[in-house]
């Protein structure tokens, strides 16, 4: 089974700052399946990323999702704050069918 | 509107059952895969389990297997889960969830989410 490794655990940045989030697979993955959500507290993960580097529909452009093999990042180019979250990674796979990161929280500085 | 709802949860005892619904509107329900996505207090996402836009292929997570039950009703827009044997450690939110589609691309993630019905298994 794959493990989806997230780092770091929590990032505290000001807004204006540049966010780098990493996920690390345990093994090669496909870049198609992989995705990045948000949630923020009391509400529903939203997606954010598809094939590792498509943005949803909606998503602002300070949202980039970069990397192939076992390590994929999400950017966030310039922090507003609304993006103070959780940020999970996701992996769609063959046994479980998806798989999550332990997800990584980005606070205000 | 594209919207996913969630009913059903709430508290029930260790080894008791119970059966959640969520109503779809706003798409074609019966053209996308659907899965329940579930969240322990505090704690990060864990699939659950998943079922094809025609019910003909269906997944479950090892830690529900034989356990739940996912089904689906197209003429009624609403994806179920029955839940069985029911453990402390299924105490989470539950989310069901659409399977994403990018133009005509089917995307391996979840675009739509509902609201989440927390389910409690306590004595």
């Amino acid at each position: 089974e794959i493990v989806l490794t997230q780092s770091p655990g929590t990032l505290s940045l000001s807004p204006g700052e540049r966010a780098t989030l990493s996920c690390r697979a345990s093994q090669s993955v496909s870049s198609s399946y992989v995705a990045w959500y948000q949630q923020k507290p009391g509400q529903a993960p939203r997606l954010l990323v598809f094939g590792a580097s498509s943005r949803a529909t909606g998503i602002p452009d300070r949202f980039s999702g970069s990397g192939s093999g076992t390590d994929f990042t999400l950017t966030i180019s310039r922090l507003e704050p609304e993006d103070f979250a959780v940020y999970y990674c996701q992996q769609y796979g063959s046994s479980p069918l998806y798989i999550f990161g332990q997800g990584t929280k980005l606070e205000i500085k | 509107e594209v919207q996913l709802l969630e009913s059903g949860g709430g508290l029930v005892q260790p080894g008791g059952s119970l059966r959640l619904s969520c109503a779809a509107s706003g798409f074609t329900f019966s053209s996308h895969g659907m899965s329940w996505v579930r969240q322990a207090p505090g704690k990060g996402l864990e699939w659950v389990s998943g079922i094809s836009g025609s019910a003909d292929t269906i997944y479950y997570a090892d830690s529900v297997k034989g356990r739940f039950t996912i089904s689906r009703d197209n003429s009624k827009n609403t994806l179920y889960l029955q839940m069985n044997s029911l453990r402390v450690e299924d105490t989470a939110v539950y989310y069901c969830a659409k399977k994403g589609i990018f133009g005509l691309i089917i995307i391996h993630a979840f675009d739509i989410w509902g609201q989440g019905t927390m389910v409690t298994v306590s004595s």
